[in-house]
């Protein structure tokens, strides 16, 4: 069983929907969550960050983290055909060194 | 403009061959860090450093090697003795070494097998 397991999608949905991106994982020692955007051979970048349990709201997008479930979820809203993506869900756990474990990503399409 | 830049951006490799990639960052970042992406499996990690002259082995590190001999600098190579080198390569770093530090990542070199 894999540390975190994100379904890969592909997902597509219409303009102007509600996303909703979920990862799980076993480790109940991540406290780290972290979403990164990745456009189609690019490298990824950093959507959100969040520390341990709650909500973290940054426009469009929302993260929640609920470690009690061991589950995290981004919310888009209002999606655009420019949030068409893969998305990669990431988590870390405090002590020693940097070590980001991923998701498979979610590859995302927002159909104008 | 700060940032990492990643060279080439894509490569190809014979049989037999060792290839050098190449990582650059201006940020004045400790930790740097290869990612390897391949379809469906997300990113994994190949080597980590968190200062000069010295690096650790991630959980791919077999067929690969890395020098860290300036702090903006962080190549690696993929001997011949990685028998699938097929993949996308990212290079990432971050401020500190604490795992609350965010990774920032570069625009990534696609290895090819000829």
């Amino acid at each position: 069983q894999k540390e975190v397991e994100q379904d890969p999608g592909p997902l597509s949905v219409p303009e102007g929907a509600i996303v909703s991106l979920n990862c799980t994982y076993s480790n109940s020692a991540f406290q780290y969550f972290m979403w990164y955007r990745q456009y189609s051979r690019k490298g990824p970048e950093l959507l959100m960050y969040t520390y341990s349990s709650g909500n973290k709201e940054d426009g469009r997008f929302t993260a929640q983290v609920d470690k009690s479930s061991k589950y995290i979820s981004l919310f888009i809203r209002d999606s655009q055909p420019s949030d068409s993506a893969t998305y990669l869900c990431a988590m870390s756990a405090p002590g020693g060194a940097q070590k980001l474990v991923f998701g498979q990503g979610t590859r995302l399409t927002i159909n104008p | 403009d700060g940032g990492i830049t990643q060279s080439p951006k894509y490569l190809f490799r014979k049989e037999g061959q060792n290839v050098t990639l190449s990582c650059e960052q201006n940020l004045n970042h400790d930790a740097m860090y290869w990612y390897r992406q391949d379809p469906g499996q997300g990113l994994r990690l190949i080597y980590y450093s968190q200062i000069v002259n010295d690096f650790q082995k991630g959980d791919i590190a077999e067929g690969y090697s890395v020098s860290r001999e300036k702090k903006e600098s962080f190549p690696l190579t993929v001997t011949s003795a990685q028998k699938n080198p097929t993949a996308f390569y990212l290079c990432a770093s971050s401020m500190g070494t604490s795992t609350r530090e965010t990774q920032y990542f570069g625009p990534g070199t696609r290895l090819l097998v000829l």
